[in-house]
């Protein structure tokens, strides 16, 4: 089945900029949608499609994707940010859909 | 508001069987597939089951195909997941989530927690 790969964990500065990958095998030929998860609550959707921002999702947050790395890109990191964050993409093998290990953001 | 509500978790025995719901409101249900995501304690998600709108399309990963079966009820705007055959690696939060379109699930319930052991 598809794999997809993220680093464990993100640190970052608030005010700086954080950026999380998401590696998969030309990825960039796949739709990637991002979600946040903070502690004890469900998973959000932020970003749909590889660069759309869902409803009420800050500007701050953005994505791209292409070539083997999709890429998660969040600006002027904020506490509220911290989170862990998960990529998700559809295959067309024996399992359709496809959740990356999840990268915990730590905002400093 | 669309809204989610999840429940029938529990604590069961291994080899035992459970029946998870979901009960949607705010939207046309039986115009959007639906899934479910479990999370072990502690670990990341997983995708575990998707069903078409109509509930003629069922998805299955492969480390539940067989023992796991997805069904909906488009009358009572309610989505489900019968778990038979049940090992302690299937402890986890069971949610439901609202596929948009293709993969962008929004929203998710709030999860219902399923502990296998005896």
């Amino acid at each position: 089945s598809y794999v997809l790969t993220q680093p464990p964990s993100v640190s970052v500065a608030p005010g700086k900029t954080a950026t999380i990958t998401c590696g998969g095998n030309n990825i960039g030929s796949k739709n990637v949608h991002w979600y946040q998860q903070k502690p004890g609550q469900a998973p959000m959707l932020v970003i749909y499609y590889d660069s759309d921002r869902s409803s009420g999702i800050p500007e701050r947050f953005s994505g791209s994707n292409s070539g083997n790395t999709a890429t998660l890109t969040i600006s002027r990191v904020e506490a509220g940010d911290e989170a862990d964050y998960y990529c998700h993409v559809w295959d067309s093998g024996s399992e359709p859909w496809v959740f990356g290990g999840g990268t915990k953001l730590t905002v400093l | 508001e669309v809204q989610l509500l999840e429940s029938g978790g529990g604590l069961v025995q291994p080899g035992g069987s459970l029946r998870l719901s979901c009960a949607a409101s705010g939207f046309t249900f039986n115009s959007y597939s639906m899934n479910w995501v479990r999370q072990a304690p502690g670990k990341g998600l997983e995708w575990v089951s998707s069903i078409s709108g109509s509930g003629d399309g069922t998805f299955y990963a492969d480390s539940v195909k067989g023992r796991f079966t997805v069904s909906r009820d488009n009358s009572k705007n309610t989505l489900y997941l019968q778990m038979n055959s049940l090992r302690a690696e299937d402890t986890a939060k069971y949610y439901c989530a609202k596929d948009l379109n293709h993969g962008d699930y929004s929203p998710w319930g709030q999860g219902t927690l399923v502990t296998v052991s005896s």
